[in-house]
């Protein structure tokens, strides 16, 4: 079993819709949470990340981590077709130097 | 201010031979850290380094090695490559947890 699963997807919604991705894990000792966006032939760029338990906005993006379920998720509100991409989730036990432990990555497409 | 950098962009390899990639991490940045990420999944961890120093290594074989230089630079060496060493080759450098910012990595194909 992998330590963090995410749906790889392809996810495609209209313009405008709500999109929700996910990620559970299995490692109780992640601490931080991120959210990367990659585009296609570039590398991951960071969106947000949550540190323990809680929520958090930015903008349209709200990133949430429920460490009682082991469940993260990152919502997308009016989605445009900027926002096409693969999301990529990613974890690591605590602050420091520490390697991250990413997820497959959802792609994401909006159509106009 | 610069981003990360990395070098080349492209380069395409024959099964056997040696490679080097480079990059140079953001002015300030001590942590360079290596990922290989195979199309259709997420980075996998390879080598981090701090200070010049090894802090961590990932399930690579010793065909894989890196080394960090006194202005903050790296290089992957990669030998013997094997077909399934195709894949984008990420840099990543930090002022630590969460602050990883990646450049936009080498594509390796080895025929």
């Amino acid at each position: 079993q992998k330590e963090v699963e995410q749906d790889p997807g392809p996810l495609s919604v209209p313009e405008g819709a709500i999109v929700s991705l996910n990620c559970t894990y299995s490692n109780s000792a992640f601490q931080y949470f991120m959210w990367y966006r990659q585009y296609s032939r570039k590398g991951p760029e960071l969106l947000m990340y949550t540190y323990s338990s809680g929520n958090k906005e930015d903008g349209r993006f709200t990133a949430q981590v429920d460490k009682s379920s082991k469940y993260i998720s990152l919502f997308i509100r009016d989605s445009q077709p900027s926002d096409s991409a693969t999301y990529l989730c990613a974890m690591t036990p605590s602050g420091g130097y520490n390697k991250l432990i990413f997820g497959a990555g959802t792609r994401l497409a909006v159509h106009p | 201010d610069a981003g990360v950098t990395q070098s080349p962009t492209h380069l395409i390899k024959t099964r056997g031979q040696h490679v080097t990639l480079r990059c140079s991490p953001i002015s300030g940045h001590k942590s360079v850290s290596w990922y290989q990420q195979v199309l259709g999944q997420g980075p996998q961890f390879i080598f981090q380094y701090y200070e010049k120093e090894e802090r961590g290594r990932g399930n690579f074989p010793d065909r894989f090695s890196a080394r960090q230089f006194p202005n903050y630079s790296s290089e992957l060496n990669v030998n013997a490559l094997l077909l399934g060493d195709s894949a984008l080759y990420l840099c990543a450098s930090s002022l630590g947890a969460p602050g990883y910012t990646f450049g936009s990595g080498t594509r390796l194909t080895v025929v």
